[in-house]
């Protein structure tokens, strides 16, 4: 069984500062994918980042980077320069190397950015 | 842009008809997608996995003959709702892995469906 805890319902974070959201996971599974996906109030999924269980290096795009640390389990989401655009839900996500694959979703992090 | 699409994006049906929802991946050939849905400020929950050419595989608590999924091509997956009532007012969407190497590990989602029953 794959779980996914996100333990921050709401963060607030100043324009221009970084911020981390947190993310810890448990899986039986020898490898599997970490996502982070942001969800604006429109409803959309939007992708941001993905994490291979097997991949050396932390994974960036952009603004966005993945601090993941296996030993853990966890793999947090740092938003550096925060935008007011970057206010929204975010989830993070983990898919099995199993059967289907299916990915399992925490529950979510609001992230709200102050001018 | 979108590669993976979603429609209708909103739909109101009234108690007791059915209604249905397209998943379609665009320029990419999806063998499996998924069907989520979501309850106001809840996460996603798994409702089913659409395998084209065979039957789905539910989750469990969600019913089969209520949640009709039907994978008819290697592009669409089709959700439909039957005898809808208030209590299946939600948003639903779908999700369906990238297709190629350099995209292979991304999962896309539609834009999702908002299910208004009265």
């Amino acid at each position: 069984a794959q779980k996914i805890t996100q333990t921050q319902p709401g963060m607030f974070v100043q324009e221009k500062e970084a911020v981390t959201l947190d993310c810890t996971y448990d899986t039986s599974d020898p490898s599997y994918g970490l996502f982070w996906y942001k969800q604006p109030s429109s409803g959309e999924m939007i992708f941001l980042i993905y994490q291979g269980s097997y991949d050396q290096q932390n994974a960036t795009e952009g603004r966005y980077s993945l601090n993941f640390q296996k030993a853990r389990k966890s793999a947090n989401l740092v938003i550096s320069a925060s935008q007011l655009g970057d206010s929204a839900m975010y989830f993070c996500a983990m898919r099995g190397s199993r059967g289907y694959q299916k990915v399992t979703f925490g529950t979510g992090t609001k992230l709200q950015v102050i001018p | 842009g979108a590669v993976v699409s979603q429609h209708p994006s909103r739909v109101i049906c009234k108690s007791g008809t059915s209604v249905k929802i397209e998943c379609r991946s665009l320029d990419f050939q999806a063998t499996t997608m998924f069907w989520y849905r979501q309850f106001p400020k809840q996460s996603l929950m798994l409702m089913a996995t659409s395998n084209e050419g065979s039957k789905a595989t539910y989750e469990q608590g969600v019913e089969k003959d209520k949640f009709l999924i039907n994978h008819a091509s290697l592009t669409l997956s089709t959700l439909t709702v039957t005898s809808a009532h208030p209590e299946d007012s939600s948003f639903y969407i779908c999700s369906a892995r990238g297709g190629g190497l350099s995209s292979g590990n991304t999962i896309y989602f539609g834009e999702g469906s908002w299910l208004t029953v009265v």
